[in-house]
């Protein structure tokens, strides 16, 4: 069974602060990741999607690695801002199963 | 992109009462859609898959006759809490997959927050 684990599973910055999420999952044979945000009491947006055969994909100032052989990947945030904060999600999809989640790394950046 | 469409947002029920969710793929067929439930401080658990013109496949421990699902068309799937209690409040989100639009990520709803009182 397919378990994934964040970590940390808060994390408080100042303003500016370049930071990375981490993410590991047990079982490496894996379609896809996926990052997403959620804001309390909201949707999910999705960040960033890894196909397995991808090592990494880029967004603004978001970098999303994947290692899948180790299973691990990592959201890199540069340059972190207040409106950053929120829950950042990490899932791991194969095929049309449903994605298996980790249960978050709350960030709040402050100003 | 994919955009999935859910409502209500919010809802508040007396106990007893059913409510009823909507999640909808606004440009692409779903013939899968997916439901979560998430409780506060907590990740998303899959509560059952739901097919386009069959039975859904529940998550060990959900009741299929307390959470009813039906797709009927391939936009469309709703999800019916029945006889709701309080330990029933929580965030249900739906999600699909366009699987035609060359991505392969999943979209989600925006949510529904009920509360039973």
């Amino acid at each position: 069974k397919q378990e994934v684990t964040q970590i940390p599973a808060a994390l408080s910055v100042p303003e500016g602060e370049n930071l990375v999420l981490n993410c590991s999952f047990t079982d490496s044979a894996i379609y896809n990741l996926q990052w997403f945000r959620q804001d309390p009491g909201k949707g999910l947006t999705s960040l960033l999607l890894i196909q397995s055969s991808q090592r990494e994909q880029t967004s603004g100032r978001l970098n999303a690695s994947l290692d899948k052989s180790s299973g691990r990947s990592t959201l890199y945030i540069a340059a972190s801002q207040p409106g950053d904060s929120a829950t950042y999600l990490c899932a791991v999809g194969r095929g049309n199963t449903p994605l298996v989640f980790g249960k978050g790394t709350r960030l709040s950046v402050i100003a | 992109g994919a955009v999935v469409s859910q409502h209500p947002s919010r809802v508040i029920c007396k106990s007893g009462t059913s409510v009823k969710i909507e999640c909808r793929s606004l440009d692409f067929q779903a013939t899968t859609m997916f439901w979560y439930r998430q409780f506060p401080k907590q990740s998303l658990m899959l509560m059952a898959t739901s097919n386009e013109g069959s039975k859904a496949t529940y998550e060990q421990g959900v009741e299929k006759d307390k959470f009813l699902i039906n797709h009927a068309s391939l936009t469309l799937s709703t999800l019916t809490v029945t006889s709701a209690h309080p330990e029933d409040s929580s965030f249900y989100i739906c999600s699909a997959r366009d699987q035609m639009g060359g991505g392969y990520g999943y979209t989600f709803g925006s949510g529904t927050r009920l509360t039973v009182v």
